[in-house]
């Protein structure tokens, strides 16, 4: 099955913990993003990797850092999460340019 | 920058009548491409339509669009809403160099018996 694979499906945390999220793309792909979606269902673009290198990073938290190991793969790391950082992050691919993204089934984080 | 703008919240419709959701943008450059996007309780946003061709009409599931360039817009239509129907759509803009896809803040649609 070819598609955009995150792990895990929900997270629980503290306020203060680091959490990790995972990321895989069979689709072939040459470029993946992380996108937020806040709980009024705003899709925010928060990184973009083409070829391992970024390319988009807009304004995000510091604490905020995507990790990567080959175009298939994109992580996210939080350190030190915060409550608004409460919400869903969807992980997506694509194909070069002005092409469409495929979202993978998102990472619910609640942070307590 | 980039910016996109759909109906507002939440549009509500009886099944069988026809659907209309707005959705305008704003870019400095001359090739946009549009997509909309439509994702259903629990699931993930996936892509509805795309266009890149000015006043060229695309449909995809019962739904059609056009971009027109002229007046930066490319409504999403239905002739006839199905209960299934009943999701959030987003419309997203892709233009320039930058290799990001900017979404708009969502159309909720309920269609109702």
């Amino acid at each position: 099955e070819t598609a955009v694979f995150q792990t895990p499906n929900y997270h629980v945390t503290q306020v203060g913990n680091e959490v990790s999220f995972n990321c895989k793309q069979t689709l072939g792909h040459d470029t993946m993003y992380w996108y937020k979606q806040d709980s009024k269902k705003l899709l925010k673009i928060m990184f973009s990797y083409n070829n391992k290198q970024l390319i988009v990073n807009e304004t995000v938290p510091r604490r905020f850092s995507p990790q990567s190991s080959d175009k298939a793969h994109l992580n996210l790391r939080i350190k030190s999460v915060e409550p608004e950082d409460s919400a869903v992050y969807l992980c997506a691919s694509s194909y070069r340019v002005n092409t469409e993204v495929f979202f993978g089934k998102g990472t619910r984080l609640t942070v307590v | 920058g980039d910016s996109v703008t759909q109906t507002e919240g939440l549009v509500t419709l009886t099944e069988g009548l026809p659907v209309m959701l707005n959705c305008t943008y704003q870019t400095i450059y001359s090739n946009p491409f549009l997509f909309w996007y439509v994702q259903h309780l629990n699931e993930s946003p996936r892509l509805l339509l795309k266009s890149f061709t000015d006043n060229k009409r695309t449909e995809h599931q019962g739904f059609h669009a056009t971009l027109h360039k002229s007046s930066s817009s490319f409504h999403l239509q239905k002739s006839s809403a199905q209960l299934s129907d009943s999701a959030l759509y987003y419309c997203a803009l892709r233009s320039g160099s930058f290799n990001k896809l900017t979404f708009g803040a969502g159309t909720r649609l309920a269609v109702c018996p």
